[in-house]
């Protein structure tokens, strides 16, 4: 059972353009991660937003935490050939489970 | 070694064989997460140790899946009677674990690819 739905699926686009990732689920969450994988690797931690409404930056990325706490967008500004990957979002409940969403593999082409 | 170590990275078994999936994770976390990835999907969580406490097994998608802890440190993921929908990444994480946070950062290791034949 996939407590989050990402979407797009998969995002394919030029180097230099801009995109958004969208996470979304009907619980609410104490917090919400993204991380980014690589093929043959582990995800790895990108950002944790724990406050509804909160905003963080992080270079070219900026991660959005709703309101709610139920849902949470990552916006990419002039996409870079390194960007590419599977991009994945993840909700904490109190006790330190954290339930991932589906997946969203962004291809950037140079 | 520093990071979340899984074995073996691949592998291959006939269908019923009983296989074990092993995670050693980073020294002095008391959390250990078991998750499951389809190929290029997102992870389905499996299960969850934090410290002494009782195992969430909530995600454990049959009774052929078990896991267990030893020590509070190396995890050992099996599945009995292996089926061709088994096949997939295993994938292991740590984490501090502290008490009552849960915005710590999750560890992952490389994950082990099973394929079922």
């Amino acid at each position: 059972t996939q407590l989050l739905e990402q979407s797009p699926q998969f995002l394919s686009i030029q180097e230099g353009e801009n995109l958004t990732v969208y996470c979304n689920s009907s619980s609410v969450f104490s917090s919400l991660q993204w991380y980014r994988q690589e093929p043959g690797e582990g995800p790895v931690l990108l950002v944790t937003v724990v406050t509804g409404g909160e905003v963080k930056k992080l270079k070219r990325l900026t991660f959005q935490f709703g309101d709610a706490r139920k849902d949470s967008s990552l916006h990419i500004t002039a996409a870079q050939p390194g960007d590419t990957g599977l991009y994945l979002c993840a909700g904490g409940y109190t006790g330190n489970q954290f339930y991932f969403g589906t997946g969203t593999s962004l291809t950037v082409i140079p | 070694g520093a990071g979340v170590s899984q074995s073996p990275s691949n592998k291959v078994t006939e269908k019923g064989k009983d296989v074990e999936l092993r995670c050693d994770p980073i020294s002095g976390h008391t959390a250990l997460y078991w998750y499951r990835q389809s190929l290029g999907q997102g992870l389905e969580f499996l299960i969850y140790f934090q410290g002494n406490s009782a195992p969430d097994k909530s995600g454990l998608p049959s009774d052929r899946f078990s896991a267990e802890r030893t020590g509070g440190s190396v995890s050992t993921l099996t599945i009995q009677r292996t089926q061709q929908e088994d096949s997939a990444v295993y994938l292991c994480a740590s984490s501090p674990g502290l008490a009552g946070v849960n915005t710590g950062e999750l560890f992952f290791g490389e994950g082990s690819r099973l394929t079922v034949l």
